[in-house]
């Protein structure tokens, strides 16, 4: 069990909008920061969004994060195939004293 | 560039031990904490702990605390991270982390390119 929520799928036409939500508490997303990222089919994850809304340089500006009280979101505009991953939320936990996630998303592009 | 280049996959009875190396390059290694996150089979992500490789401090998960031993060694930039009394539960792909910091805030930028463990008799 996953301390941060998110739906286990998610999809899309290409060019759509897509959004996948991260839903935590009072001791992750409700007092830090909210971090994304993305696992391609058999790699390891990538940094895709940093301190709730920051890109990392070369992900494209399609990714956009948001977050309100305790809940985060992903939002993909103009969706790729190459966007056809797993997404994976995260926050650090005051309570745990570590960083902890969320199950995961898998989004397919159809 | 920055590296994080693991080991190879291990095999290992119930019971035993494995460790696992992650070993850094293209950056001063004992500037950034680097983490262990592991993924089992069809699963999310789950955080094992962190050791800063300047001094060698350690923090566990409370979940792996007396399970798990991380280490570090400056002159080869490698993290070692050890698993005991292995269970068929702990077969995942074993992540070592970069942890870097933005205004307060941490993540992790770099990721190693995984190791699999399959613990089975």
């Amino acid at each position: 069990q996953s301390v941060l929520t998110q739906p286990p799928s998610a999809s899309g036409t290409p060019g759509q909008r897509v959004t996948i939500s991260c839903s935590g508490s009072s001791s992750n997303i409700g007092r830090n920061a909210v971090n994304w990222y993305q696992q391609l089919p058999g790699t390891a994850p990538r940094l895709l969004i940093y301190s709730d809304i920051q890109r990392p340089s070369g992900v494209p500006d399609r990714f956009s994060g948001s977050k309100s009280g305790t809940s985060a979101s992903l939002a993909i505009s103009g969706l790729q195939s190459e966007d056809e991953a797993d997404y994976h939320c995260a926050a650090w936990d005051d309570s745990l004293h570590g960083p902890v996630f969320g199950g995961g998303t898998k989004l397919t592009v159809l | 560039q920055v590296q994080l280049v693991q080991s190879g996959a291990e095999v290992k009875n119930p019971g035993a031990s494995v460790r696992v190396s992650c070993k850094a390059s293209g950056y001063t290694f004992t500037a950034y904490f680097l983490h262990w996150v592991r993924q089992a089979p069809g699963q999310g992500l789950e955080w094992m702990g962190v050791i800063n490789p300047s001094g060698g401090g350690t923090t566990y998960a409370q979940k792996f605390q007396g399970r798990v031993t991380m280490t570090t060694d400056t002159s080869t930039s490698t993290v070692y991270m050890e698993v005991s009394s292995l269970r068929s539960d702990d077969t995942a792909v074993y992540y070592c982390a970069r942890r870097s910091q933005s205004s307060g805030t941490y993540y992790f930028d770099y990721w190693g390119q995984g190791t699999l463990v399959t613990v089975s008799s």
